[in-house]
């Protein structure tokens, strides 16, 4: 069991380049998340797949945000014309189906420093 | 709407003393809680969970967990804390959402330092 991974780990950009995470979850974990951590904060939640659909996105996703699951695997969150307040930990998380209070599992987390 | 609160910043406690981190939650419907510990340059672990029945939950580490409904708290607590136990904890509550994504609504964390 490898966990969920998060490439890369440490990110760090200049204010309006575009940047791309990718999470790799659990293998036999159909739900997948994408929380955003700032410092002094605890995880806020940005956006849900279940399976290669995305069924849920926060009000904190603005429009130059995207996420893609494609077949139900891996996963891309990409921040497009970055900013400065973009600057935080990315998490992803994953759990199983079935029950609404599966636990979540997640991946190291992906720091973007946008200057 | 649901909200979580762990009302202290910071807790200090000596190696071998037993420990309580606190949270309060306010939810509509069956709540449902979590524990998660944060060390640096990790990522969030999962350390219990309270669904239904038993109101004191056991988890990893040797942590548990107290659900008081008429209080709505859900209190983190160890017998004999370890300095290894020093860590970021943070307690969570489902959120409902019509979509059916179970995503976790997060307090803003308690910062554990165990005293030698």
């Amino acid at each position: 069991d490898t966990g969920v991974s998060q490439n890369p780990r440490h990110k760090i950009t200049k204010r309006g380049q575009n940047v791309t995470f990718r999470c790799d979850p659990i293998s036999e974990h159909n739900r997948l998340y994408w929380y955003r951590q700032t410092l002094g904060q605890g995880p806020e939640f940005l956006t849900y797949f279940q399976n290669e659909a995305q069924l849920e996105k926060s009000r904190l996703l603005s429009d130059r945000f995207s996420a893609e699951r494609p077949k139900g695997s891996f996963s891309t969150l990409e921040i497009q014309r970055t900013e400065q307040g973009d600057s935080a930990m990315y998490l992803c998380a994953s759990s199983e189906g079935g029950w609404d209070y599966n636990e979540q599992f997640f991946g190291p987390g992906t720091r973007l420093t946008v200057l | 709407a649901q909200s979580v609160a762990q009302p202290e910043d910071q807790v200090n406690v000596a190696e071998g003393n037993p420990l309580t981190v606190k949270c309060t939650y306010s939810v509509s419907g069956n709540p449902y809680l979590f524990w998660y510990v944060q060390y640096p340059n990790r990522g969030l672990q999962f350390l219990l969970k309270y669904i239904t029945g038993d109101n004191l939950v056991k988890g990893s580490y040797g942590f548990e967990a107290e659900f008081n409904k008429s209080q709505t708290s859900f209190h983190l607590k160890k017998p004999s804390a370890l300095v290894s136990d020093s860590a970021l904890y943070f307690c969570a509550v489902r959120e409902y959402v019509k979509s059916g994504a179970n995503n976790l609504f997060f307090g803003t964390g308690t910062r554990l330092t165990v005293i030698p």
